[in-house]
C-alpha cells in the first residue's frame, strides 16, 4: 500500500535551474495538493486539484506551475529556481468532498537551492 | 481571514506522563473541520486526531483526546502516558469552508509545536 509516492526524496538546484517534482497517489482520491513547509512554519499550500482536469492557486503559488496529468498524478514545477525556494515539498492527496476526510501526505521532497 | 495559532513553540513531556497542546484559531464560520498532524523525525505527517465543529462530543483515540471549545475557539490535543514514540511537532490544522475555493478543502496549519518525551 504505496499510498502517496513523492519522487525525488532530495535535490539540490543551482539558482535557476528548472525542476519538476512528481507525485502519484494510488488510493483514487480525486484532490491533490502541493504544500511547502519552513522552518518555524507549517504547511502552506502552493497549489491545488480538487478534481482531475482542475487546478488552482494556494496561499504561495508565486515561481510554481503544477499540472495534474491524470487522477493520479500531480506535479510541480519551479522554472527557475531561486533560493527563496529551498524548504521540504509535501504532495497530499484527499478522496473525496466531505470535510472530514483527512489528507494523505507523501514522504516530502527536500530542495535545497544554491 | 481564518488565523491559526499554536502558542507553544516547544513542549517536553515525562514518560507516561499527560501532557496537553494548545491550539486556538479564529474564524467567522460557524462550521469547519479540525484536525491534529504529527511529524515524527522521519517527516512525515500522519493524522492523530479529527472533529467536525458542529459536533459536540470532543473525539477520542486510544491516548489521544481532544479539548474542543467552540465558544473560546480552542481545540487542544491531550496526550495520555506519554511514550517516546510520541516524539514529534504536532500541527493543528482546519479545513474553512471559506478557504475552500472550487471545492479545495484546503488545510490551514498552524506553526507547530515541538514535543519531547524524556525517558
Amino acid at each position: 500500500n504505496a499510498g502517496v509516492t513523492q519522487t525525488p526524496k532530495f535535490q539540490v538546484l543551482k539558482t535557476g535551474q528548472s525542476m519538476t517534482l512528481q507525485c502519484a497517489q494510488d488510493m483514487n482520491h480525486n484532490s491533490m495538493y502541493w504544500y511547502r513547509q519552513d522552518p518555524g512554519m507549517g504547511l502552506r499550500l502552493i497549489y491545488y486539484s480538487a478534481s482531475e482536469g482542475t487546478t488552482d492557486k494556494g496561499e504561495v503559488p508565486n515561481g510554481y506551475n503544477v499540472s495534474r496529468l491524470n487522477k493520479r498524478e500531480f506535479s510541480l514545477r519551479l522554472e527557475s529556481a531561486a533560493p527563496s525556494q529551498t524548504s521540504v515539498y509535501f504532495c497530499a492527496s484527499r478522496k473525496g468532498m466531505a470535510g472530514l476526510q483527512p489528507q494523505h501526505f507523501g514522504d516530502g521532497t527536500r530542495l535545497s537551492i544554491l | 481571514a481564518q488565523t491559526v495559532t499554536q502558542s507553544q513553540p516547544e513542549m517536553s513531556v515525562q514518560e507516561a506522563e499527560t501532557v496537553t497542546l494548545s491550539c486556538t484559531y479564529d474564524t467567522s464560520e460557524s462550521n469547519y473541520y479540525l484536525f491534529w498532524y504529527k511529524q515524527p523525525p522521519s517527516r512525515q505527517m500522519i493524522l492523530v486526531i479529527r472533529q467536525e465543529a458542529y459536533k459536540q462530543q470532543n473525539a477520542t483515540e486510544n491516548r489521544f483526546s481532544v479539548n474542543f471549545q467552540k465558544a473560546a475557539k480552542s481545540f487542544s490535543l491531550k496526550i495520555s502516558d506519554s511514550q517516546l514514540g510520541d516524539t514529534a511537532m504536532y500541527f493543528c490544522a482546519f479545513i474553512f469552508t471559506e478557504n475552500s475555493g472550487a471545492g479545495s478543502y484546503q488545510l490551514t496549519f498552524g506553526k507547530g509545536t515541538k514535543l519531547s518525551v524524556i525517558p
